[in-house]
């Protein structure tokens, strides 16, 4: 089976810009979720999509946002860029987030 | 609110050394409890999952237990390795997907 699959790798972008990341799951799974991962606040969870539907969320912005698509793959846009944003982003994905959660490789992301 | 902590933030160890990583948290309220690991720029990879009814889980040379009631895990790897080199990070899946621990920095020298 494919693992999870994240694109693009490697992002540089300006302050005020917008990004968007995305992120294929394994075959079958209908869980995603999204997790920020940066030196000083360490990995820390932003979503969960399952079936197209947002069922949970962390405590971040609203410039945070994602969407599930019918064939699970994932997208998260953050938009008006901060420094702060740099960080990586790591997608997993699973059956149910109850479940073994796997992870891709990550999207990392630098604002400049 | 879910808080996962991880001693010690950074270990050192020769080569064949039997080692043990701590994770502690404070919500005993989970559903499982999952290692990872992950080298230098990568994703994680999943180690070992703990069902909150279970005590431990063992793969290889890896051993997890699990005591939900003191909101305690540890991570046994026996026979360390140089490619045991990486961070150890472990994450509690309660309400909300995963809260990750700091993680612990593992050093094995040969």
């Amino acid at each position: 089976k494919a693992g999870v699959t994240q694109t693009p790798r490697y992002l540089i972008k300006t302050r005020g810009q917008q990004v968007t990341l995305s992120c294929s799951p394994i075959s079958g799974h209908r869980s995603v979720s999204w997790y920020q991962q940066t030196p000083g606040q360490g990995l820390q969870f932003l979503f969960e999509y399952f079936s197209e539907t947002q069922r949970n969320k962390g405590n971040f912005p609203g410039r945070f946002s994602g969407r599930q698509f019918s064939n699970s793959r994932s997208e998260m846009n953050v938009s008006t860029l901060e420094l702060g944003d740099s960080a990586l982003y790591l997608c997993a994905s699973s059956s149910h987030y109850t479940d073994t959660q796997y992870f891709g490789p990550g999207t990392r992301l630098t604002v400049l | 609110k879910q808080e996962v902590t991880q001693i010690p933030a950074a270990l050192s160890v020769p080569e064949g050394e039997n080692l043990v990583l701590n994770c502690s948290f404070t919500d005993s309220a989970i559903y499982n409890l999952q290692w990872f690991r992950q080298d230098p720029g990568k994703g994680l990879t999943s180690l070992l999952l703990i069902q909150s009814s279970q005590r431990e889980q063992t793969s290889g040379r890896l051993n997890a237990s699990l005591d939900k009631s003191s909101g305690r895990s540890t991570l046994y790897i026996a026979a360390s390795q140089p490619g045991d080199s990486a961070t150890y990070l472990c994450a509690v899946c309660g309400n909300t997907p995963l809260v990750f621990g700091k993680g612990t920095r593992l050093s094995v020298i040969a």
